[in-house]
């Protein structure tokens, strides 16, 4: 299995709901990563887990809440959103190579959820 | 991070190659440059990487620079396939779980 499953696939939620994303791999890969990507820009990094532990939060707001229950799985839980928070949130994963070959690392990117806040 | 420069934009016909230059003038020597593209709708996949030495897979072909400070990603026969977004990325070792995109290249492919 070379995938990353991301559900749902779109999403669409109030401002005073709360919901969460899902981001699943079975590759045995220990890093998993939350990009969010707005139309016609390149995504922005938001969050790394590595070895099921938060190791980069790049000062997302706390609306945004990760959470990595095991090596297979990333949840991005979101609650009381904006409507400017509308893009495309996408999962990656890969391998977690040690130095010297670090900056070799590849990563698999799921498909996307698609959210849009009213 | 180390920045990457890349064209906004491309254009090419279908079946010719393709040339996609980017230029890291910043890049240190554990460096290793990576190409990912993105085609509509769909999330970024891996190209191809390198650090010193011109690499080949089935995909594409990385041409470095001698003194490392630009690259070409080649796509040997364009295809309408390759309409995409293509993205030049450093990866630093010292940093090895961020990847960091920059604004990249839209390719366009002509019938």
């Amino acid at each position: 299995d070379t995938e990353v499953t991301q559900t749902p696939k779109h999403l669409v939620m109030g401002m005073t709901n709360k919901k969460s994303l899902k981001c699943e791999q079975h590759m045995g890969h220990r890093a998993m990563y939350w990009y969010k990507q707005k139309a016609k820009k390149p995504p922005e990094l938001m969050f790394v887990y590595s070895y099921e532990k938060l190791s980069i939060n790049e000062s997302v707001p706390s609306r945004f809440s990760p959470e990595c229950p095991n090596s297979s799985l990333l949840n991005l839980h979101l609650h009381a959103l904006q409507p400017e928070d509308s893009a495309l949130y996408l999962c990656a994963s890969s391998q977690v190579l040690r130095q010297p070959s670090s900056g070799a690392n590849v990563l698999t990117f799921g498909a996307g959820s698609r959210l849009t806040v009213l | 991070d180390a920045k990457t420069t890349q064209p906004n934009s491309m254009e090419s016909n279908e079946e010719e190659p393709v040339h996609l230059p980017c230029n890291h003038s910043t890049i240190s020597g554990t460096d290793y440059i990576h190409w990912y593209r993105q085609l509509p709708s769909q999330g970024p996949e891996y190209v191809i990487h390198g650090l010193t030495s011109n690499v080949n897979n089935r995909m594409a072909s990385l041409a470095i620079a001698e003194d490392r400070k630009s690259s070409t990603l080649i796509l040997h026969r364009a295809t309408l396939r390759d309409a995409a977004v293509y993205y030049c990325i450093l990866r630093r070792k010292t940093s090895y779980d961020k990847v960091i995109f920059g604004p990249g290249t839209s390719l366009s492919v002509i019938p």
